[in-house]
């Protein structure tokens, strides 16, 4: 089975401009979320999917970050403009969705560095 | 607010020696926790779980142990191994909330040939 994809790995930019993440989950998987992961913590919530709707983005700074999943598969996280804070590891992870005892499995995150 | 804790920064085992790694929680709602271990420049890999209704379980050298008096759960590694060493992050979750999941901050594990 195919795990969560991400990409890029890895994005340098300066801050005020605007970055672009992606992320497939595991074929199936009705639930997607996204994490940012600040060093020496543990990864906080931005954003939670059900299929294409939103479930939780209550930690989301909306001012500046947004995301979508169109057709309820791949998802695009956006940060614009980004400012030093941002920077982290943004990690998409996955779920069946069933609302049973299902773990979430974690692609390999995109290292977002502000200059 | 950090509903999911874990103390303890860094832990240094001796191979085959047993190591323990402890959480605690304070939302008495959730109903689920998991453990995920994290290597460098990798994505947390799920490594157990147990449901509230459960107060062990069992994977091979891994077994959680969940007090839900206490409010805490705890991952037992026998005999530990040097590739154990990564970070080890426990999660847990409320599924009549959306089964939303709440991290804590990681305990570093060094276990030392």
């Amino acid at each position: 089975e195919a795990g969560v994809a991400q990409s890029p790995r890895y994005k340098i930019i300066e801050k005020r401009q605007s970055v672009a993440f992606w992320c497939n989950p595991i074929s199936g998987h009705a639930t997607l979320y996204w994490y940012q992961q600040i060093l020496g913590q543990g990864p906080k919530l931005l954003i939670q999917f059900q299929n294409n709707g939103v479930v939780d983005d209550s930690q989301l700074p909306k001012d500046r970050f947004s995301a979508e999943r169109l057709k309820g598969v791949d998802s695009t996280l956006k940060i614009q403009p980004a400012k030093l804070e941002d920077s982290a590891v943004y990690l998409c992870a996955s779920s069946l969705g069933r609302g049973g005892l299902e773990p979430q499995h974690f692609g390999d995150g995109t290292r977002l560095s502000i200059l | 607010d950090q509903q999911v804790k874990q103390n303890s920064p860094s832990l240094s085992v001796q191979e085959g020696r047993i190591s323990i790694l402890n959480c605690d929680y304070t939302n008495s709602m959730f109903d689920y926790f998991l453990w995920y271990k994290k290597y460098p420049a990798e994505g947390p890999t799920f490594l157990i779980s147990i449901s509230s209704i459960k107060d062990k379980n069992e994977d091979g050298r891994f077994t959680v142990f969940l007090n839900k008096s206490a409010k805490h759960l705890s991952l037992h590694i026998v005999p530990s191994q040097p590739g154990d060493s990564a970070v080890y992050f426990c999660a847990a979750s409320d599924r009549n909330n959306f089964n939303k999941f709440y991290f804590g901050s990681g305990t570093k594990l060094n276990v030392k040939p």
